[in-house]
């Protein structure tokens, strides 16, 4: 079974442009997530979809970050303009459902990363 | 207000045990979650425990306490492969919170 798919793997611009990251999660997961993750530090989720509802974007910077995931499947999320403490690597991953009360919450399988560099 | 402790590194020798401690403080508890996340790499799921005790997976054993508001992963014999940092997850009602992981050091 394919894992997550990202793309790029690496990305480099400069102050300003925009850039935008693509997800494509793992056949069946309903639910996925965007994170941003800075050296030493653990991810900070940044939105998350049920199907192609965005359910919890309360720490996406909505000023210069959007995202979207047309049909609940792939994903996309853009910078736009990237500023330089933008630099991290953004994370995608997906899981099962995620029921608000529910106990056994499903973890979550993870993409490589993008590795944004802005100059 | 929500937060999860680790320690920030650790070092142990192959072949030894070691023990890292996650403490947290949430307004909801749902489980609690250990990924392990090799250098450039995505975390990867290592368990979950949601009732207290201890829960044993091969070499990796994950302990909770919620009464504490803690718990602690237990790696046995340590492999090189095994350094990686460690990151301890809690689902409150809503959420999964992220602790900043501990980042664990093996030497020969």
């Amino acid at each position: 079974e394919a894992g997550v798919v990202q793309s790029p793997r690496y990305k480099i611009i400069e102050k300003k442009q925009p850039v935008a990251f693509w997800c494509n999660p793992i056949s069946g997961h309903n639910t996925l997530y965007w994170y941003r993750q800075n050296l030493g530090q653990g991810p900070e989720l940044l939105i998350r979809y049920e199907n192609e509802e965005a359910v919890d974007d309360s720490q996406l910077p909505k000023d210069r970050f959007s995202a979207e995931r047309l049909k609940g499947v792939d994903s996309t999320l853009k910078i736009q303009p990237a500023e330089l403490g933008d630099s991290a690597v953004y994370l995608c991953a997906s899981s099962h459902g995620w029921l608000a009360g529910i106990s056994r919450p499903y973890e979550q399988y993870f993409g490589p990363g993008t590795r944004l560099t802005v100059t | 207000g929500q937060n999860i402790d680790q320690p920030t590194e650790m070092t142990a020798t192959e072949g030894a045990i070691v023990q890292i401690n996650c403490t947290y403080q949430t307004s909801g508890f749902n489980g609690l979650f250990w990924y392990q996340q090799h250098a450039g790499e995505a975390p990867t799921f290592l368990s979950y425990n949601v009732l207290d005790g201890l829960e044993e997976k091969g070499r990796f054993s994950s302990f909770l306490s919620r009464s504490k508001g803690y718990s602690y992963l237990l790696l046995k014999e340590l492999q090189m492969k095994d350094s990686a940092s460690y990151l301890c997850a809690v689902k409150d009602n809503y959420q999964l919170i992220w602790g900043a992981g501990t980042k664990l050091i093996i030497k020969p």
